[in-house]
């Protein structure tokens, strides 16, 4: 079965600061990664995902992440953050050999922009 | 979110008391899952279905029973509530392992 964890619980940054975010997987099969945000109170929204082909892939709101599969990693970056990134993150897997697989999520990370 | 509502949002429970919390979606997905999100623990999955008349076990199943007796409806029940399923409780919906997941806002779920 696949797991996945993410190394960082929280994340604290300054404005217009880099974040990286980290997610590392595991699974006996091929994936598809997700990453999900989740604002105050709300449910969770999709950022960006990968499925196949270029492994940087980019998503909403700035976001990028990179799939490494030799390091088993998909982590989450943005060279300059907003106040309004802050949030908490979740990495996701699924296996791509089952259509009806559920996504299994890491436990989060919490991102922190102060100014 | 308009594809995916959950009712009721808020419910307080005593300790014994049973209740259903219903998810309906009106994308016309196949797939449809429970999860619940504790404080730390990020989602774990509770139940989930990959059609009508389906139901399957997820990560802690356990308290929980559900049922798919329509395809756009995904009912999760628990019939004697505990302490320890205080949390809020998702509902989520897809067409397929690579498509994304589509949530509902949420029920938050306080057992006393």
């Amino acid at each position: 079965a696949q797991s996945v964890t993410q190394l960082d619980s929280q994340v604290p940054v300054f404005e217009e600061a880099p974040v990286e975010l980290r997610c590392n997987y595991s699974s006996s099969v091929s994936v598809y990664l997700f990453w999900y945000v989740q604002y105050p109170n709300q449910g969770l929204q999709l950022l960006l995902k990968y499925l196949s082909g270029s492994t940087l892939v980019k998503g909403i709101n700035g976001f990028e992440a990179e799939f490494n599969k030799s390091q088993t990693s998909f982590h989450l970056r943005k060279p300059s953050v907003h106040i309004s990134d802050t949030a908490e993150y979740f990495c996701a897997v699924s296996e791509s050999n089952q259509a009806g697989t559920a996504l299994i999520f890491g436990k989060g990370t919490t991102l922190s922009v102060s100014s | 979110n308009a594809g995916v509502t959950q009712t009721p949002k808020f419910r307080v429970l005593k300790t014994g008391q049973s209740m259903t919390l219903l998810c309906a979606q009106d994308m016309n997905h196949e797939y449809m899952y429970w999860y619940r999100q504790d404080p730390g623990m990020g989602l774990r999955l509770i139940h989930y279905s990959v059609g009508e008349g389906t139901t399957a076990k997820g990560e802690v199943p356990d308290g929980y029973n559900v049922s798919r007796l329509k395809k756009q409806n995904f009912l999760l029940g628990l019939e004697s509530a505990a302490p320890s399923q205080t949390s809020v409780y998702f509902c989520a919906t897809h067409q397929g392992s690579n498509s994304p997941l589509h949530f509902g806002n949420g029920t938050r779920l306080t057992v006393t």
